[in-house]
């Protein structure tokens, strides 16, 4: 069964410096989307994205963040200038078609900033 | 605007037994999804069912069933025969114009 994945699994970076998650959606779906979870915490929508542009973005989603679908596979999340506060586990997902329902995860990846 | 509520931080079941876990959402769209979430401690964000808001015939998938009650925006999750392998945290959702969580219940089964 197609899946979505992401890397790292778990990324540690000192605060000041930039990282980029990586997602590969599953391949026929045409809606990305980012959400993170601050441990403890509920699941947030940061972005979502659809035909090489963002359709939506929460506020949480501020100039620091950046995402990209750089080939025909990655759909990366960019974080420019990491802080504490950062350090959460970060969902890619991904949705096939325009009609509304079920977004596929991907595993997540934990972000720790030190 | 779209909000999402769930007012059990925490339950527990004993094993083979049956555990209801509330959610209430609120939306202006007509047209809209729900969602349960299953989160076990490996934090991967399972699928457990869905319901269209556009169906009064509530799903059910296996060992679990919503009771959706669209009047009332009342969309709760009902696992019969609880088995220890369903111990996780359980989040509510919402697709209208945008996903929406709730906080999350955390789900104990007792053996």
């Amino acid at each position: 069964e197609p899946e979505v994945t992401q890397t790292p699994s778990h990324q540690v970076t000192q605060m000041g410096q930039e990282v980029i998650l990586r997602c590969v959606p599953i391949s026929n779906h045409l809606y990305f989307y980012w959400y993170r979870q601050i441990l403890g915490q509920k699941v947030e929508f940061l972005v979502s994205f659809y035909n090489n542009e963002i359709s939506e973005k929460s506020e949480i989603f501020d100039d620091q963040f950046s995402v990209e679908r750089p080939d025909g596979s990655n759909f990366t999340l960019k974080i420019r200038s990491t802080k504490l506060e950062d350090s959460a586990m970060y969902f890619c997902a991904s949705h096939r078609v325009r009609l509304r329902g079920e977004q596929y995860f991907g595993p997540g990846t934990r972000l720790t900033v030190t | 605007a779209q909000t999402v509520t769930q007012s059990q931080p925490e339950m527990s079941v004993q094993e083979a037994e049956t555990v209801t876990l509330s959610c209430t959402y609120d939306t202006s769209e007509s047209d809209y999804y729900l969602f349960w979430y299953k989160q076990p401690p490996s934090r991967q964000m399972i699928l457990v069912i869905r319901q269209e808001a556009y169906k009064q015939q509530n799903a059910t998938e296996n060992r679990f069933s919503v009771n959706f009650q669209k009047a009332a925006k009342s969309f709760s999750l009902k696992i019969s025969d609880s088995q220890l392998g369903d111990a996780a945290m359980y989040f509510c959702a919402i697709d209208g114009n945008q996903f929406y969580f709730g906080t999350g219940t955390s789900l104990t089964v007792i053996p």
